[in-house]
């Protein structure tokens, strides 16, 4: 049953401390995504990479949050330093583009940031 | 920069009772894609619509894209208890899977 797999499920953590979530992708998907869903702004699309190159992260605050695939089965998506307003739920998905359109969501990762 | 407006945002309906959630996209994409979310859980893909005039049918659940209107429906036949969920619409950008999405319809379908 192939899947989006996210880690860590939750996550409570100290305003301050780096947040590292990981992502495998559905096995031979070219293209991740990382959305962040809040009940405020709902579903925001932060960035997403094919062939693990990025192609867009403009939704990304670049001063505290980044995202790299160090290789095609991981995505990786780091808070340093994080913040109260980071708290969410962090959501991967992946694709394989053009041949589908379909994009398959992992479980989220649901961050707390006191 | 993309708009994607969904109506209503919150809706309670009757069992055995349709309705209609609409989308609104600001684009020139010809892809709509519509998700469920039930409360605490992923995001489950309903529908891709590819093409002007593209209708889609799944149960009691079924999906249409006028794209010069730039408006998807998602009408709901007869609903049920199980249909309860939120509902999200979502546009591409660039013709390229990067949706941006709605806010969502919250669906409560009432015994």
């Amino acid at each position: 049953d192939a899947r989006v797999t996210q880690t860590p499920r939750h996550k409570v953590t100290e305003m301050g401390q780096e947040v590292t979530m990981r992502c495998q992708p559905i096995l031979g998907h070219n293209t991740v995504f990382w959305y962040r869903q809040t009940m405020m702004q709902g579903l925001e699309l932060l960035a997403y990479f094919r062939n693990r190159a990025p192609l867009d992260d403009s939704g990304m605050p670049k001063d505290r949050f980044s995202a790299e695939m160090p290789d095609a089965t991981l995505a990786t998506l780091k808070i340093q330093p994080s913040e109260p307003r980071d708290s969410a739920v962090y959501f991967c998905a992946s694709g394989l583009y053009p041949d589908s359109n379909t994009i398959y969501f992992g479980e989220g990762s649901w961050l707390t940031v006191v | 920069e993309l708009k994607v407006e969904q109506n209503p945002l919150f809706l309670s309906m009757q069992e055995g009772k349709n309705y209609t959630i609409y989308c609104n996209y600001s684009t020139t994409s010809d892809r709509l894609y519509w998700y469920r979310q039930d409360p605490g859980k992923s995001l489950e893909s309903l529908f891709v619509l590819l093409s002007n005039g593209a209708v889609k049918q799944e149960g009691r659940l079924m999906a249409s894209l006028d794209t010069k209107a730039r408006l998807s429906t998602l009408h709901i036949t007869a609903a049920v208890h199980d249909l309860s969920a939120t509902y999200f619409c979502a546009a591409d950008l660039y013709n390229n899977n990067d949706m941006r999405f709605g806010a969502g319809t919250r669906l409560t379908v009432k015994p």
